[in-house]
């Protein structure tokens, strides 16, 4: 099993730039998850997706789209890139929550700059 | 609502010595408690978790950790600290739904 793949592993931006993160995982989680890391903040979730066609936001959601189309798949769009999204992404997928095998499994992160 | 309070953002130990990292949550309904591991330029590795049972959790590389509800803390503990243990420590709490709410971090710096 590869896990959890995200492609870029790294990229900058322009400002008002739009991109696509890809996320990937191949162990048939329902659910998948987008976070940002910055320096002293933890990571904060940016949207989740609790099966193929079913997202909802998190913690910071704006400027941020997704889609679920795949239970493989979950990429994240900035539509129009800011400096404030420089940040380290990374995404996630797990077991169903609430029993014993409940734990998320992290990609390598994709770290965005912008300029 | 759920949080997590990972005290002390920096902490140092000497090599051989007790590595102590702190993590005080709040949640209404019983936690899942976890705590993640980071390397410098990776994603985060799961170290241990308690979903329920006994409340002293074994994990990888010598951790663990112990369940105190009337404390509603999950501290992080190891005997003996290596130098291959610098990282970063992240501490998070779930209801048992998809949510994952993570603390701050604590980075561990072990000294020669």
């Amino acid at each position: 099993n590869a896990g959890v793949t995200q492609t870029p592993k790294f990229q900058v931006l322009k400002t008002g730039q739009s991109m696509t993160l890809q996320c990937a995982q191949d162990m048939n989680h329902e659910y998948m998850s987008w976070y940002r890391q910055d320096p002293g903040m933890g990571l904060r979730l940016i949207h989740y997706s609790v099966g193929a066609g079913i997202t909802d936001q998190g913690e910071v959601p704006n400027g941020y789209n997704v889609s679920r189309s795949t239970t493989e798949d979950f990429p994240l769009r900035l539509l129009s890139a800011a400096p404030s999204q420089t940040s380290v992404y990374f995404c996630a997928s797990s077991n169903p929550p609430g029993t014993a095998r409940n734990e998320q499994y992290f990609g390598p992160g994709t770290r965005l700059t912008v300029t | 609502a759920q949080s997590v309070t990972q005290l002390g953002s920096h902490v140092s130990v000497s090599e051989g010595a007790l590595v102590l990292l702190r993590c005080n949550y709040s949640s209404s309904v019983p936690p899942y408690l976890f705590w993640y591991v980071q390397y410098p330029n990776q994603g985060l590795q799961l170290l241990l978790k308690y979903t329920t049972g006994a409340t002293l959790v074994k994990g990888i590389n010598g951790f663990e950790a112990e369940f105190k509800k009337s404390e509603t803390s999950f501290h992080l503990t190891k005997p003996s600290a290596h130098m291959s243990d610098a990282a970063e420590y992240f501490c998070a709490v779930s209801s048992g739904t998809y949510k994952y709410i993570f603390g701050t971090g604590t980075r561990l710096k072990v000294l020669a």
